[in-house]
């Protein structure tokens, strides 16, 4: 089934451990995006990347980091874990970089103690 | 001020009613808005997309733009249990990439 898949679905983590969300497209999209979503917030964009190799900023992106290594991929790490962090994380892609649909995956809900 | 505004509600109907769902914002560079569908603890899903001003419908389904008033809104006619959800607007400009999103109204459409 084409889509977006996000690994793993839930994590408790304790403050200052590393951790790595994954994130795998098989839809051939150009462009995938990292968004947090938080209570009365919505949903704010941490990284993303227009196409393979290379990567942007979003409105968050303090405490994450992305690599885009290949078209499908696009992993977020976050090096020391805080408990602000604590937050459910999104994926997403579009077949192009402007005016495209994103398509989401399931979300992972990650819990910093 | 948030470059777009969304009532969080909750907002809750009685089966067979009209709903209407609204945002402003603030940034006259937007172009392309969108509304997305999220049920709990699932992924947002796209629901309607219109570019620039006008209607579009689909089904039960009407997105207005009205970028004159900064204002868009999405009707839903006829509204079954199965609408409840969190009902999410975005909007980008095409010289960006990046979509700016609503914080989302709750839904709940009660039999």
């Amino acid at each position: 089934i084409a889509g977006i898949t996000q690994a793993p679905t839930s994590q408790i983590l304790a403050a200052g451990r590393r951790m790595t969300l994954r994130c795998t497209q098989d839809m051939r999209h150009n462009a995938m995006y990292w968004y947090r979503q938080d209570l009365g917030l919505g949903l704010r964009l941490i990284h993303y990347s227009n196409t393979a190799g290379t990567t942007g900023k979003g409105e968050v992106p303090d405490g994450y980091s992305v690599s885009r290594a290949n078209t499908d991929d696009f992993p977020l790490t976050l090096a020391s874990a805080v408990p602000s962090q604590t937050s459910v994380y999104f994926c997403a892609s579009s077949a192009g970089f402007t005016t495209d649909t994103q398509y989401f995956g399931p979300g992972t809900r990650l819990t910093v103690l | 001020q948030k470059e777009v505004e969304q009532d969080p509600g909750p907002l809750s109907v009685p089966e067979g009613a009209i709903v209407s769902l609204n945002c402003t914002y603030s940034n006259s560079a937007f172009q392309y808005f969108m509304w997305y569908r999220q049920y709990s603890r699932k992924g947002p899903e796209l629901l309607m997309y219109t570019y620039s001003s006008g209607n579009k419908e689909d089904g039960r389904f009407t997105a207005q733009v009205d970028k004159s008033s900064k204002y868009i809104s999405l009707f839903i006619r006829d509204s079954q249990p199965s609408d409840s959800a969190t009902y999410l607007c975005a909007m980008g400009a095409s010289n960006t990439g990046k979509l700016i999103f609503g914080q989302g109204t709750t839904l709940q459409v009660k039999p």
